[in-house]
């Protein structure tokens, strides 16, 4: 089973809507969370990432929110652009030793932001 | 621009074939990872490797192998090609050693086998 579980799996909103994504996760123990952009075709960009410590954290339009009690993300876009359309992707590290290289990926939000 | 340098973008070979895909990481960064993205699948974590030693694995196929070299570019070399490898390949590098730190990918080369 996926230790990181994303919904939707896709979504379509109107250019200027806001919306939010979510992240659920059971990494264990947790070191960090962080949400990527991925145009298709392209490589994955980094929009935020979150520590223990931290509640959100924003970049322009994106707010990511991290609740580590309940072991929960958000992701929300303000104000959405035609270039908002995307694929975003939810992505945990685990803490310990032996945790080199293995983020744990959801499988992404698919959005679409239309006319 | 990530600075990660993925060549070649595009490879179309056929089954049984052998590839090998190069990835030049950030100047100064010491980590390289790479993934492998099947059709509509999320990045599956193949290895990494940590200033030219294997660090970590994950689910890499045995008909799969890489290496880290001096100058710190990285090869994933793909050999008995089956048409289920067919997918998008990123390779990804990072400063070094917090999981922390930023991870920075390339633009992915696209892996086509007929």
């Amino acid at each position: 089973k996926n230790q990181v579980e994303q919904s939707p799996q896709s979504l379509i909103i109107l250019e200027g809507k806001n919306c939010t994504l979510q992240c659920n996760y059971t990494v264990s123990p947790f070191s960090n969370l962080r949400w990527y952009k991925q145009d298709t075709g392209r490589g994955p960009v980094s929009l935020t990432i979150m520590t223990f410590s931290e509640n959100t954290k924003s970049n322009g339009r994106y707010t990511a929110t991290l609740d580590a009690d309940t072991k929960q993300s958000s992701l929300h876009i303000t104000a959405s652009q035609l270039s908002d359309s995307a694929s975003y992707i939810c992505v945990v590290s685990a803490g310990g030793t032996d945790s080199w290289g293995k983020l744990q990926f959801g499988a992404g939000t698919q959005v679409v932001v239309t006319p | 621009d990530s600075g990660v340098t993925q060549t070649p973008k595009h490879l179309i070979t056929a089954t049984g074939q052998r590839v090998t895909l190069r990835c030049s990481p950030r100047s100064g960064d010491l980590s390289v990872y790479w993934y492998q993205q099947s059709l509509d699948q999320g990045l599956q974590f193949l290895i990494q490797y940590y200033n030219g030693e294997e660090r970590a694995k994950g689910n890499i196929l045995e008909r799969f192998s890489a290496q880290q070299f001096p100058d710190l570019h990285s090869e994933l070399n793909l050999s008995s090609l089956e048409l289920g490898d067919s997918a998008l390949y990123f390779c990804a590098s990072s400063a070094g050693t917090s999981r922390a730190g930023e991870l920075f990918f390339g633009e992915g080369s696209r892996l086509t086998v007929l």
